[in-house]
This record gives structure tokens, C-alpha cells and sequence, in this order.
């Protein structure tokens, strides 16, 4: 039931744009995105939640299509601190309330 | 405000030896979880627990690992008789409510290094 990410790593330049995308196989309550560095702590981008509600960065946009179980990250006009590891964690339906489901992580270089 | 607190930050046990991890949530949070990350891999799992409370250990393997969350002071993530297998960055995170609406603030991590 491991959310399946896309692609698994993408180069930009400066000021390009990319989406990353999450898909489960499973009926999904909500999908957190995070960010991480090498060798230091995800940091929380945003939460989207079943029937609309988004919480998180103002520079940073989502979207979740809850028929499909799909959620996508768009990062518009990236910059060079954009560069990490973007994972997304699920919260299946049924399942524990206690913990996230994390996808393998997409790469994302982003070069001068 | 204090972020969430992990230590050590790095950790070297030979086989067969224990391993203990600790971790202060932010103020006001009551509610930890733990995750493991392998190299070039997700996050994965292990317990959740509240105050003296373990609420999910599905993720926790089923032998050597125990994990608890005391009325005053860190939580702990204790490792009995480690092996090779166990090395990997463990990652603590806290979050003020239980319900999965509440984003999770993670810690900067234990790597954990078994010789």
C-alpha cells in the first residue's frame, strides 16, 4: 500500500517548473508532501485533505484528486534551495490514524 | 520555540549491543511517532504513542524493539542486541493532535551505525 511516486528524479534549471506526483491504490483521507535535504529532517510542505482543505506554504501548490487517489506538487519558478528529496505520505482510509505511508521520494536538482 | 529533539545525533554499536534513541517533542505536543529511513529510501513507520500510552506499534518489528513515552521526559526508542540490519537513520516526529489532519514536525534524526 506504499504510495507510488513520479518521476523518481527530475533536473531543472533556474526558474523552471516541474510536478510531482503520488498515487495509491488505496481510497485516501489525506496526503502530506515534505521536503528533505541530505542528511537532515523532512520538512512539512503541505497537508491536503479530503474534500478540499489544504494547509501549508504559500509559495507552494497542490492538488488531490480523491476519486482518482492521486495528489500532485507543482513547483512554479524554482530556485536553488527547491533542490531535495520530496516525499509524500498517505493516510489510507481505515487504516491508522497514527501514521503516514511514505512514498520512495522524488529527486529534485535544481541547477544554476 | 524549540523545534523537536533527537539525541545522539550519531550512534556506533557493535553487533549484540543496545541501542537507546531519545526524543523531546516541540511544547505543547503529546503525540510522537518514529519512522526508520534506510539510504535512498522512504520513511517507514515503526510506533506512535502519547504519553504513556502506545497507541499503534504495527510498524515495530516484533523482537528487540520497544518504544515508550513516559509521563516526564523523552521518548525512547530502545534497541536490544542490534545487528547490521538495524543501521539506518531513525527519525522521530511530533504533532499536537492526534487526528492526521495536523501536519508532523519531524526531528533532526539518529544515524544509527552498527559495526
Amino acid at each position: 500500500q506504499q504510495p507510488v511516486q513520479s518521476p523518481q528524479a527530475v533536473i531543472l534549471r533556474e526558474g523552471e517548473d516541474a510536478v510531482i506526483n503520488c498515487s495509491s491504490s488505496k481510497a485516501l483521507y489525506s496526503v502530506h508532501w515534505y521536503r528533505q535535504k541530505h542528511g537532515e529532517a523532512p520538512v512539512f510542505l503541505m497537508i491536503l485533505l479530503k474534500g478540499g482543505e489544504q494547509k501549508g506554504h504559500e509559495k507552494i501548490s497542490a492538488s488531490f484528486n480523491e476519486k482518482k487517489q492521486q495528489s500532485s506538487l507543482y513547483l512554479t519558478a524554482s530556485q536553488l534551495s527547491y533542490s531535495g528529496t520530496y516525499f509524500c505520505g498517505t493516510v489510507p482510509y481505515g487504516g491508522s490514524q497514527g501514521n503516514l505511508i511514505f512514498g520512495k521520494g522524488t529527486k529534485l536538482s535544481v541547477k544554476p | 520555540n524549540a523545534g523537536v529533539m533527537q539525541n545522539p545525533r550519531h550512534l556506533v554499536r557493535r553487533r549484540g549491543q543496545e541501542a537507546r534513541l531519545r526524543c523531546s517533542p516541540m511544547k505543547g505536543h503529546s503525540h510522537v511517532y518514529w519512522y526508520r529511513q534506510l539510504p535512498e529510501e522512504g520513511l517507514k513507520f515503526m510506533v506512535y504513542l502519547q504519553k504513556e500510552n502506545i497507541i499503534d506499534e504495527s510498524g515495530m518489528p516484533k523482537e528487540r524493539f520497544s518504544a515508550e513515552f513516559p509521563k516526564e521526559g523523552p521518548s525512547i526508542l530502545r534497541i536490544q542486541q542490534v545487528v547490521r540490519g538495524d543501521s539506518a537513520a531513525y527519525f522521530c516526529a511530533s504533532s499536537p493532535r492526534r487526528e492526521l489532519r495536523y501536519e508532523q514536525y519531524f526531528g533532526p534524526g539518529t544515524r544509527l551505525t552498527v559495526t
